[in-house]
C-alpha cells in the first residue's frame, strides 16, 4: 500500500514539445507530492510539490495536475529544452509521519535540439 | 548558505571493510532522512533521525547497518562488513521541522557513491 508507480520509463521529446510524466499512488492518507529533478551524479532537487486540496499547480514551465479520486498526479513540461533532459521522480508521504517519502521509480527524460 | 553537505563523495571498500558516510544538514534544519538509490532505481527511504534520536528507521536493514545523528556534529550512515550488494548511492536529506507542519520540504544532498569491490 506504499506503493507509487510511475510511467513511463523513458521519454524522449524534441525541443519545444510537451513532456508529460504519470504517477499513480495506493495509500489514501498521502497528503504531500513532490516531483524531484536528478542529474546524472547529483542529489535530487525539489521541482514542485502540490497537496490534495489543489486540482493544479504551476511553476513557469512546470505543471503538476492531481486528481484525488483516481489517486493519480501527473508533470507537464511545457516548452521542453535540453537542459531539461534528467531523470524525474514522483514522490508522496504523508506529513503528520515526519515527511518519510516514497519515490516512483523514475522516467529518464531526453529531449532532442 | 550552504546546502547538505555529504562526504565523502565517492568511496570504495572491498567487501568486509566498513563505510562510513558523513552528512551535514542545512544550516538550522535538526532533521536528517537517509535514501539509498541503487542503479537505474528509485531512492528507498532508510531512517529519518532527529538530534540524538532515531524516529524512524523501518527501511533500514535490521544487520550492518546503523545511522547516528549526535547532538554536536554530522550525522553518520555507518555500514558493516559491506558487501558487494550495498554498492549504491546514499543520499542525505534534510528539512526544517517535523511532522504535521505545512511546507515541511526535504532538501538533498549531493550524495555518497559507495563502490564494493
Amino acid at each position: 500500500q506504499q506503493q507509487v508507480k510511475q510511467s513511463p520509463q523513458s521519454l524522449i521529446v524534441q525541443k519545444g514539445g510537451i513532456s508529460i510524466i504519470n504517477c499513480a499512488y495506493e495509500n489514501t492518507a498521502f497528503d504531500y507530492f513532490p516531483w524531484y529533478q536528478q542529474f546524472p551524479g547529483k542529489g535530487p532537487a525539489l521541482l514542485i510539490a502540490i497537496r490534495p486540496d489543489v486540482s493544479e499547480k504551476k511553476e513557469g514551465r512546470f505543471t503538476i495536475s492531481f486528481n484525488k479520486s483516481a489517486k493519480q498526479f501527473s508533470l507537464h513540461i511545457m516548452d521542453s529544452q535540453p537542459g531539461d533532459s534528467a531523470t524525474y521522480f514522483c514522490a508522496a508521504s504523508k506529513e503528520t509521519s515526519g515527511s518519510r517519502l516514497t519515490f516512483g521509480e523514475g522516467t529518464q527524460l531526453t529531449v532532442n535540439p | 548558505n550552504a546546502g547538505v553537505m555529504q562526504n565523502p563523495r565517492h568511496l570504495v571498500r572491498r567487501r568486509g571493510q566498513e563505510a562510513r558516510l558523513r552528512c551535514s544538514p542545512m544550516k538550522g534544519h535538526s532533521h536528517v532522512y537517509w535514501y539509498r538509490q541503487l542503479p537505474e532505481e528509485g531512492l528507498k527511504f532508510m531512517v529519518y533521525l532527529q538530534k540524538e534520536n532515531i524516529i524512524d528507521e523501518s527501511g533500514m536493514p535490521k544487520e550492518r547497518f546503523s545511522a547516528e545523528f549526535p547532538k554536536e556534529g554530522p550525522s553518520i550512515l555507518r555500514i558493516q562488513q559491506v558487501v558487494r550488494g550495498d554498492s549504491a548511492a546514499y543520499f542525505c536529506a534534510s528539512s526544517p521541522w517535523g511532522p504535521g507542519l505545512s511546507g515541511n520540504t526535504i532538501y538533498f544532498g549531493e550524495g555518497s557513491w559507495l563502490t564494493v569491490v
